[in-house]
C-alpha cells in the first residue's frame, strides 16, 4: 500500500518546454488533488477531480492542464513552462482527510 | 479576502512546552471543516487534526488538541508537551461546500506557521 505517489520528484525545465506530472494512489479514492506551493503562500489549489472522467479547475489553473486517466492515475501538464510555475507541486486524493503524495520540486529557468 | 488566517510566520517555543497556534476562518456556510497538517523538513504533508464545523466538542489526537472558537471564527492547535520532532511548518486548512455525491472536498490553505522547538 504506497498511499500517492508522484513523479518525478524533481525536474528543471527551461522556460517553453513542456512536461507531465505523474501521480497515483491506490486507495481507491474518487477524489484527486493538484496543488502547488509556493514561500510564504501555503497550498494552492491548481485543478481537481471528484471523480473518474471529470476534472476542474481549482484557484490557479491558468497554465496548466489535467488529465483523470483513470480512478488511480491523475496528470498535470504544463505545456510551456513559464518561470512562475517554479514551485513544489503536490498530489492529493481522498475527501474527508486528504492523503498526499511526497511532492515535485520543479524548477524553470 | 483572505479564508484562512495564520497570524505568526514563526514561533520559538522551548522543549516540553505547550504551544498554541492560531488559526482563524472566514465563511458564511453553517457546514464547514478544519484542518491542520503538519510539514516537517522532509517536504510530505501530514494530517494532524479535524474539526466538523457541527461537533459539540473540540477535536483531540494524542498530543494535538483543536480549540474551536465557531463564534470568533477560531481554530487554534494546541500541542502539549513539544518536542524535537514537532518543528515544521504547520497549516491550517478549510473545508467547504459545495459538496458532490463523489466527496468533492476542497481545501483552502493558510500560509502557515514555522514552529522551532528549542532544546
Amino acid at each position: 500500500n504506497a498511499g500517492v505517489t508522484q513523479t518525478p520528484k524533481f525536474q528543471v525545465l527551461k522556460t517553453g518546454q513542456s512536461m507531465t506530472l505523474q501521480c497515483a494512489q491506490d486507495m481507491n479514492h474518487n477524489s484527486m488533488y493538484w496543488y502547488r506551493q509556493d514561500p510564504g503562500m501555503g497550498l494552492r489549489l491548481i485543478y481537481y477531480s471528484a471523480s473518474e472522467g471529470t476534472t476542474d479547475k481549482g484557484e490557479v489553473p491558468n497554465g496548466y492542464n489535467v488529465s483523470r486517466l483513470n480512478k488511480r492515475e491523475f496528470s498535470l501538464r504544463l505545456e510551456s513552462a513559464a518561470p512562475s510555475q517554479t514551485s513544489v507541486y503536490f498530489c492529493a486524493s481522498g475527501s474527508y482527510e486528504q492523503f498526499f503524495g511526497p511532492g515535485t520540486r520543479l524548477t524553470v529557468l | 479576502a483572505q479564508k484562512i488566517t495564520q497570524t505568526q510566520p514563526g514561533m520559538f517555543v522551548q522543549e516540553k512546552e505547550a504551544v498554541t497556534l492560531d488559526c482563524t476562518y472566514d465563511t458564511s456556510d453553517q457546514s464547514y471543516g478544519l484542518f491542520w497538517y503538519k510539514q516537517p523538513s522532509s517536504g510530505e504533508m501530514i494530517f494532524l487534526i479535524y474539526q466538523g464545523s457541527y461537533d459539540e466538542q473540540n477535536a483531540t489526537e494524542g498530543r494535538y488538541s483543536l480549540n474551536f472558537q465557531k463564534a470568533r471564527k477560531s481554530a487554534n492547535l494546541v500541542i502539549s508537551a513539544s518536542q524535537l520532532g514537532d518543528s515544521a511548518m504547520y497549516f491550517c486548512a478549510m473545508r467547504e461546500p459545495p459538496y458532490s455525491n463523489f466527496g468533492n472536498e476542497k481545501l483552502t490553505f493558510g500560509t502557515g506557521t514555522r514552529l522551532t522547538i528549542i532544546p
